[in-house]
């Protein structure tokens, strides 16, 4: 499987185009959903989260869509800045609604001013 | 600032050695998780305890140990380390509600020489 670091899955965008970042989830019970930002050095930042109930859920330049029948969930960063630059990991609950997240492998998100 | 406290920052030790890392989880949070990153894993979960008490155990060695005490900081004790060992050590904590967002600290980076 894919791996952070040298095999981390790159995305290169433009300053100021929309970025889309996918995940796949892995546990069908999971009905909480949170993408979270890693910049160099630092630990990771909550973005946005959505439960199960709901297929959208908007934030500030963020949205996130959840696909449960093929257990998808997607980014999308309007206007991308060079600040967007890290890596953007997501994360689901297994079910558990007080448990520990299972993350995935994680996106690095490249944008080119 | 995610109000999660890691010291410290970075660790140089020697294989064999033991280490502890600790952890001050946001104010009021009774849940406090460890987690694991290195260049080839991503982010794996350790340990989970919620007010004093193990909750959830994940990929923890057992040369791996940790603790929550009375005023829910927690702290992790690495044993007889190996070079493998080296990595990030992030600790996050999450509120009582269900399903509601862990927030990271910035970690602590290990290095094993």
């Amino acid at each position: 499987g894919e791996s952070v670091g040298l095999h981390l899955p790159t995305l290169s965008v433009q300053e100021g185009d929309n970025s889309i970042i996918n995940c796949a989830y892995s546990n069908s019970a999971s009905d909480y959903f949170i993408w979270y930002k890693q910049e160099s050095g630092k630990g990771p930042q909550f973005i946005i989260d959505i439960r199960s109930n709901m297929d959208k859920r908007q934030g500030q330049r963020v949205t996130v869509l959840l696909n449960k029948t093929v257990k998808h969930l997607s980014l999308q960063i309007a206007a991308t800045q060079p600040g967007d630059s890290a890596v953007y990991f997501c994360a689901e609950n297994g079910g558990r609604s007080q448990g520990n997240l299972i993350f995935g492998k994680g996106t690095k998100l490249s944008v080119k001013p | 600032d995610s109000g999660v406290t890691q010291t410290p920052k970075h660790l140089i030790t020697a294989t064999g050695q033991r280490v502890t890392l600790r952890c001050s989880p946001r104010s009021g949070d009774l849940s406090v998780y460890w987690y694991q990153q290195s260049l080839d894993q991503g982010l794996q979960f350790l340990i989970q305890y919620y007010n004093g008490e193990e909750r959830a155990k994940g990929n923890i060695l057992e040369r791996f140990s940790a603790q929550q005490f009375p005023d829910l900081h927690s702290e992790l004790n690495l044993s007889s380390l190996e070079l493998g060992d080296s990595a990030l050590y992030f600790c996050a904590s999450s509120g009582q509600g269900a399903n509601t967002e862990a927030f990271f600290g910035q970690g602590t980076r290990l290095t094993v020489v």
